[in-house]
């Protein structure tokens, strides 16, 4: 399974773009990779899903390059809502898309 | 219905209770799961049924039981736990396609909580 690597926090302010970065340097030809959100107290939530280059939709934005070992979640103007944990995992079907890594902690500043 | 759902929301046991959880999704999903979360940490995959079969038991103790029986309900028994489970579990489900497109739809979680 590939290995994901995230920071474990970032700090940003109200109405500015957030990129998040994970490295999985080992991900195999097959593995797409997901990002999810997840409120205190609360189950992950899916955000974005991509294979390569790069995918939008209404939440966010995700950048992958050609080499793959890398991918980065980017948040358009971000709200003190968007304070939360995003994690970021790797793999090419539900049976081995299951290991979380460590996540990185967003805090939202007014 | 495109959620998953949990019960109860808290619970809090002695460690010499049984008690169950339990999870229900109706979007035909194929494979249901079940994660348990410490404070600060990620969540930490402990079973994982497809086609209501058992397929992944990532090495859990025999205090914690899990049940699939059918396709939308999956239950978790416990039973002399002790004060270290306390924990969020959260439920998960996912169409199980075959496909990389396949994503996770959680539950709230039941917060756990042993005495």
């Amino acid at each position: 399974l590939a290995k994901t690597t995230q920071p474990i926090s970032m700090d940003s302010y109200e109405g500015q773009e957030v990129n998040i970065t994970c490295s999985h340097n080992n991900i195999a030809t097959n593995d797409y990779i997901t990002w999810y959100q997840q409120f205190p107290s609360q189950g992950p939530r899916f955000i974005i899903q991509g294979y390569k280059t790069k995918v939008t939709n209404e939440v966010a934005s995700l950048f992958i390059p050609a080499d793959r070992k890398s991918s980065t979640l980017s948040l358009p103007r971000v709200s003190l809502s968007d304070t939360a944990v995003y994690y970021c995992l790797v793999g090419w079907d539900a049976g081995n898309m299951l290991t979380f890594g460590g996540g990185t902690r967003l805090m939202v500043k007014p | 219905d495109t959620e998953v759902t949990q019960t109860p929301k808290h619970l809090v046991m002695g460690m010499t209770n049984k008690k169950s959880l339990k999870c229900e999704q109706h979007m035909g999903h194929r494979a249901m799961y079940w994660y348990k979360q410490k404070a600060k940490k990620p969540p930490e995959l402990m079973f994982v049924y497809s086609y209501e079969k058992l397929s992944i038991n990532e090495s859990v103790p025999s205090r914690f039981s899990p049940e699939c029986p059918n396709s939308s309900l999956l239950n978790l028994h416990l039973h002399a736990l002790q004060p270290e489970d306390s924990a969020l579990y959260l439920c998960a489900s996912n169409p199980w396609e075959g496909a990389g497109t396949d994503t996770q739809y959680f539950g709230p979680g039941t917060r756990l909580t042993v005495l």
